[in-house]
């Protein structure tokens, strides 16, 4: 079975902070994924990696960064936490190259992190 | 602009009947479909997928229908059971780098 795992499942941080979420996934997977979860929008791409040291903005990219140093690590990082940054992050992995469209991804079981 | 939209955002059906849960997208030239379910404090878990060259796709108790030229999808479970309550999302690989593009979610609440 796939296993994405998260470092943290709840995180509290404050305005101002730089946040660091960590993801890691054990089946070799090419692809990985940052979503955010909020009522009523759904999941929502932050960015994505085909490959190590590769990164591709998602759709609201603003405010985040991402690492990709290892293939099966990548990290989401916020430069200088805001409350309306307050949500749960999801991490996903997929395995086929970039470019396939039989597309499924695994996920990780989320961070909810709360900024005052 | 909502490529992919679930208009229901809840949805309440007894235990043993049929939940039907709809999506609708607006590219007809997406070729690739999926449903993940999701519990609170979890991530989403696949559940069944569906490509353009099929219109149905069945699994278990779960059944997905694909209607191209309404641009519409749909699940179905039957029998519901209250196992089944959680945030339904249909999702669609939009042809860039293995891309997923989410719709909203529907909550599905399966009464005894």
């Amino acid at each position: 079975d796939v296993k994405v795992t998260q470092s943290s499942r709840y995180l509290v941080k404050r305005t101002g902070e730089k946040v660091f979420l960590e993801c890691v996934q054990d089946m070799d997977h090419e692809n990985m994924f940052w979503y955010r979860q909020d009522p009523g929008l759904g999941l929502r791409l932050i960015y994505f990696s085909y490959d190590v040291k590769m990164k591709e903005k998602g759709d609201i990219p603003e405010g985040y960064s991402v690492s990709r140093e290892k293939k099966e690590r990548f990290s989401l990082i916020l430069e200088s936490a805001s409350t309306n940054q307050t949500s749960m992050y999801l991490c996903a992995s997929s395995l086929f190259p970039s470019g396939s469209t039989q597309e499924t991804q695994y996920f990780g079981p989320g961070t909810r992190l709360l900024v005052l | 602009d909502q490529q992919v939209k679930q208009n229901s955002p809840s949805l309440s059906v007894q235990e043993g009947r049929i939940s039907i849960l709809n999506c609708d997208y607006t590219n007809s030239m997406f070729d690739y479909f999926l449903w993940y379910k999701k519990y609170p404090a979890e991530g989403p878990t696949f559940l069944i997928s569906i490509s353009s060259i099929k219109d149905k796709n069945e699994d278990g108790r779960f059944t997905v229908f694909l209607n191209k030229s309404a641009k519409h999808l749909s699940l179905h479970i039957v029998p519901s059971q209250p196992g089944d309550s959680a945030v339904y999302f249909c999702a669609v690989n939009t042809g860039t780098a293995s891309k997923l593009t989410f719709g909203t979610g529907t909550r599905l609440q399966v009464t005894l």
